[in-house]
């Protein structure tokens, strides 16, 4: 069974509206980390998280440890945010990063 | 803003030949990771480099491979005989204490 598990594996929005993906993992973690990978292969490091909630700009990024379970919202979406969202987690700090299968999110005009 | 850097950014080889990815992590990052990604797959970890040895490596991560801080500035991954499944876009990766992981833009390789 995979430690990281997404949903949904795709995902098609029109432009402007508020998206929602979800990462649940299966160990007990010491961070959770939200990753962005653009067409052109590079990794892109959104958020790391241990607790709560943070945002940055149109990103929130949220975690319940208890339910091991994550959530990347994104507001007011736009076509430049599509890209595939990987949930990643640490077991360890400092550990190595256990990558889930990607939600590939195409936001269309 | 500092990066990792990853060279080349596109290798092409012939089954059997070496081949060496090279990144150069953030200047005052002190661990160190690699990870690959086959084409429609998932990322996956092959090795962690702490205070100049292997602090973790993945079951992919065989006799064939090694890692190497040769200068303290470049990190590299080394491929002896490269094979057909060895195809794949490869990530460095580094952190400082704290900090979430910066990747590098990744290179892909093609083996032929």
């Amino acid at each position: 069974k995979n430690e990281v598990e997404q949903s949904p594996q795709n995902l098609t929005a029109q432009e402007g509206e508020f998206i929602t993906i979800n990462c649940s993992y299966s160990v007990g973690i010491s961070a959770l980390h939200w990753l962005q990978q653009h067409p052109g292969g590079g990794i892109v490091s959104l958020f790391m998280l241990s607790s709560g909630k943070k945002k940055h700009g149109r990103l929130i990024a949220t975690i319940n440890i208890q339910e091991k379970h994550s959530s990347l919202h994104i507001t007011a979406s736009h076509p430049r945010d599509s890209a595939v969202y990987i949930c990643a987690v640490e077991k360890t700090s400092y550990d190595k990063v256990i990558f889930g299968p990607g939600t590939s999110l195409s936001v269309i005009p | 803003e500092p990066e990792v850097t990853q060279t080349p950014s596109h290798q092409v080889t012939q089954m059997g030949q070496e081949v060496i990815l090279r990144c150069v992590p953030i200047s005052n990052h002190l661990y160190f990771y690699w990870y690959r990604q086959i084409l429609g797959q998932k990322v996956e970890f092959l090795v962690s480099f702490y205070n100049n040895e292997i602090s973790e490596k993945s079951e992919i991560f065989d006799d064939q491979f090694s890692v190497e801080r040769p200068d303290g500035s470049n990190f590299t991954l080394k491929i002896r005989s490269t094979k057909l499944e060895d195809s794949a876009m490869y990530f460095c990766a580094s952190r400082s204490t704290g900090s979430v992981q910066f990747f590098g833009p990744g290179t892909r390789l093609t083996v032929l």
